[in-house]
């Protein structure tokens, strides 16, 4: 079963300018998960989607942050203008449900760098 | 706000060793408890969960959860230098039913 997907596997940006992270998940998961790893730090969950709904985004930083999931599979996460704190690895994850015993499977990560 | 706690270590054991990683969380209806391993420079990767009190275990690995405590630990025997990594302690339930991590532990295991 293959797992999931990002792309791309880093991106070196300058402040100001945008950038975009594509994920695919687990085949059959229905949830799907974008967190950010800062350096020494565990992952902090930005939005979770429940098929193609938001479930929760408290934590995303909406004025420089988007998400979507048009088709309740991939899913794309954006970021307009990039700050150079948002330097970090982005992980994307899915589980078959919302469950609280449903495992979370992550993806490689995408690690940005904004100079 | 929920909140998971480690220590951020290093912890350093012999080859050979156990190793006993502990993590304490804030939310007191959290329903399960996850021990996640990440290597340097990958994506974490499940190794133990655990959802009642007591002790699970699985190979070299031990779950221990203490739910009036708000404690949960993870114990790892005959530490391998293959074992060293970050290991993330990660809880959820409550409101959305979110996963939160830790700041992680990092284990060094010196052959």
């Amino acid at each position: 079963e293959a797992g999931v997907a990002q792309s791309p596997r880093y991106k070196i940006i300058e402040k100001r300018q945008s950038v975009a992270f594509w994920c695919n998940p687990i085949s059959g998961h229905a949830t799907l998960y974008w967190y950010q790893q800062i350096l020494g730090q565990g992952p902090k969950l930005l939005i979770q989607f429940q098929n193609n709904g938001v479930v929760d985004d408290s934590q995303l930083p909406k004025d420089r942050f988007s998400a979507e999931r048009l088709k309740g599979v991939d899913s794309t996460l954006k970021i307009q203008p990039a700050k150079l704190e948002d330097s970090a690895v982005y992980l994307c994850a899915s589980s078959l449900e919302l469950a609280a015993t449903d495992t979370q499977y992550f993806g490689p990560g995408t690690r940005l760098t904004v100079l | 706000q929920k909140e998971v706690e480690q220590n951020s270590g290093p912890l350093s054991v012999p080859e050979g060793a156990i190793a006993s990683l502990n993590c304490t969380y804030s939310d007191r209806v959290s329903q399960s408890f996850f021990w996640y391993r990440q290597y340097s420079g990958k994506s974490p990767e499940l190794i133990m969960s655990i959802y009642s009190n007591g002790d699970k275990e699985d190979g070299r690995f031990t779950a221990q959860l203490n739910k009036a405590s708000q404690y949960v630990s993870l114990l790892i025997r005959d530490s391998q230098p293959s074992d060293s990594a970050t290991y993330l302690c990660a809880v959820k339930g409550g409101e959305g039913n979110m996963l939160t991590f830790g700041g992680g532990t990092r284990l060094m295991v010196k052959p």
